[in-house]
């Protein structure tokens, strides 16, 4: 099975503050097909998660623009340009391209 | 307004069997694939299996082979899940999640005596 190690498990930020999650992959996310999918959600408290960005870096329809993915291959990571209290919650990075698929174990924003 | 409904929270008792529900709106059923996702408490989430509605066909997470059964019916665009012989290891929170675009709203099942 594909492993995905984020990193840091917590981070604390202030408002305003830019932060990035790193997400690695034990084995390259490219598909046969040229797609990479590899998927951002957020899990606020309390609630399900919910998908920020989908194919490493597109925004699904209705996220704020402060969120951007980036990477390729082994290596991605998710930005938050100003984070707000909104944003508090669990990132979970997880791969859509190899079964099963698999989740990394969470980064836990929390404000500082 | 893509939705999943959740059946409601299940207490269930160890060997027994659960089967909960995840009705669609919004969306045409048979477009897109139906995950199913397993949180278990202070965990993480993995992936259970996957069930495409217009051609039947499912796959599974191996370790969920044997565990878990996928079903929808097109007719009432709604997805199931049936989890057999249950142990307290399946104590979790449960999602169906329409090409993990969309979540429901989760079922928590507990098993005990």
């Amino acid at each position: 099975d594909v492993v995905l190690t984020q990193t840091p498990p917590t981070l604390s930020a202030t408002i305003g503050q830019s932060v990035s999650i790193s997400c690695r992959s034990s084995q390259s996310l490219l598909d046969s097909d040229g797609d990479t999918y590899l998927n951002w959600l957020l899990q606020r408290p309390g609630q399900s998660p919910q998908l920020l960005i989908y194919s490493v870096s597109n925004l699904e329809s209705g996220v704020p623009n402060r969120f951007s993915g980036s990477g390729s291959e082994t290596d991605f990571t998710l930005k938050i340009s100003g984070v707000e209290a909104e944003d508090l919650g669990v990132y979970y990075c997880m791969q859509a391209t190899h079964a099963p698929y698999t989740f990394g174990a969470g980064t836990k924003l929390e404000l500082k | 307004e893509v939705k999943l409904q959740q059946s409601g929270d299940e207490l269930v008792r160890p060997g027994a069997s659960v089967k909960m529900s995840c009705k669609a709106s919004g969306y045409t059923f048979t477009d897109y694939a139906m995950h199913w996702v397993k949180q278990s408490p202070g965990q993480g989430l993995e992936w259970i299996g996957t069930i495409i509605p217009l051609i039947d066909t499912t796959s599974y997470n191996q370790k969920f082979k044997g565990k878990a059964t996928l079903t929808a019916d097109k007719s009432s665009n709604t997805a199931y899940m049936e989890l057999s012989r249950l142990t307290s290891e399946d104590s979790a929170v449960y999602y169906c999640a329409w090409s993990f675009d969309y979540w429901g709203q989760g079922v928590m099942v507990t098993v005990s005596s």
